[in-house]
C-alpha cells in the first residue's frame, strides 16, 4: 500500500517568506510526528500528533513553527518568516497508534532559505 | 537527560570484515531502542528493534543496560550494507511519545 508523502519535496525560499509543508501519513494511522534533520544534527522531534488529543509541541524550536493536523489524517508543517537556520530536511512519520513498534517516515521535504 | 550518542560519524570496512556500530544512551526510565537504516536515496526505515530479539540482514544488537550501550553488529558486511544508520531511544511520557535519535553513522563497505 501506499507509504507516507510529503510535499514539495524540495522547495527554496526567500529568508522573512511563510513556507507550508505537507504530511500525508498512511492511511488508518492515528499517530503522526514531524522530525527535522539538518546537517550534522541528526534528526530532532518537533511535534506529535495522536487522534483526537492535544499535540506535544514541545519540540518546535521557536513560535515561528506550527502545525496542525486536520481531521486526524493530513498535517501541515507552517514555518514563518523563514530564517537561514531553518534550512534542512524535514521528515514526517506516522504509526497505526500510539505504542507501535515501527514508525513510517516520508521521503521528506529539503527546504533552503536563501 | 534523555541522549543518544553514536561516537563515531563514519567507518569504512572491506566486504566481508565484521562491523560494529556503537550507540550509548542516557535515560532514566526503561529504555526501548530501535536502529534506523536510510540507504542512498531511500526514506529511513526500520532495521530492528531490541524487544524483538531478531536477526534482520545479518544484523543483531543486543540492550546492555549496564553499560546502557545498544551496539549493531553484523559478523560479514556486505556492500549492500552501505548506508546511514541511526541509534533511537523511544520516550514515552505524559501521554507523548517520540524517537530520540542519535547523530548517524555512514558505513561504507567496500568491494
Amino acid at each position: 500500500g501506499a507509504g507516507v508523502s510529503q510535499s514539495p519535496s524540495n522547495k527554496v525560499t526567500e529568508k522573512g517568506k511563510d513556507v507550508e509543508l505537507r504530511c500525508d501519513p498512511i492511511s488508518g494511522h492515528t499517530a503522526l510526528y514531524w522530525y527535522r534533520q539538518s546537517l550534522g544534527q541528526g534528526l530532532e522531534f518537533l511535534i506529535y500528533f495522536q487522534g483526537n488529543s492535544a499535540p506535544d509541541k514541545s519540540g518546535l524550536p521557536s513560535d515561528r513553527f506550527s502545525a496542525e493536523r486536520t481531521g486526524g489524517s493530513v498535517s501541515t508543517l507552517t514555518i514563518q518568516r523563514t530564517q537561514q537556520e531553518d534550512s534542512a530536511v524535514y521528515l514526517c512519520a506516522s504509526t497505526l497508534q500510539a505504542g507501535a513498534n515501527e514508525q513510517y517516515f516520508g521521503p521528506g521535504t529539503r527546504l533552503t532559505v536563501t | 537527560a534523555q541522549r543518544v550518542t553514536q561516537p563515531e560519524k563514519l567507518l569504512s570496512v572491506f566486504k566481508g570484515a565484521p562491523v560494529e556500530l556503537k550507540c550509548n544512551y542516557s535515560y532514566s526510565g526503561s529504555p526501548e531502542l530501535f536502529w534506523y537504516v536510510q540507504y542512498s536515496r531511500q526514506r529511513l526505515q526500520l532495521l530492528l528493534r531490541h524487544i524483538s530479539r531478531e536477526s534482520i540482514k545479518g544484523f543483531t544488537a543486543d540492550l546492555n543496560k549496564g553499560e546502557t550501550s545498544f551496539h549493531l553488529k553484523k559478523p560479514f558486511a556486505q556492500e549492500e550494507d552501505s548506508a546511514m544508520y541511526y541509534c533511537a531511544l523511544r520516550i514515552t511520557q505524559g501521554g507523548s511519545e517520540k524517537l530520540v535519535f542519535g547523530k548517524g553513522m555512514k558505513l561504507t563497505v567496500n568491494p
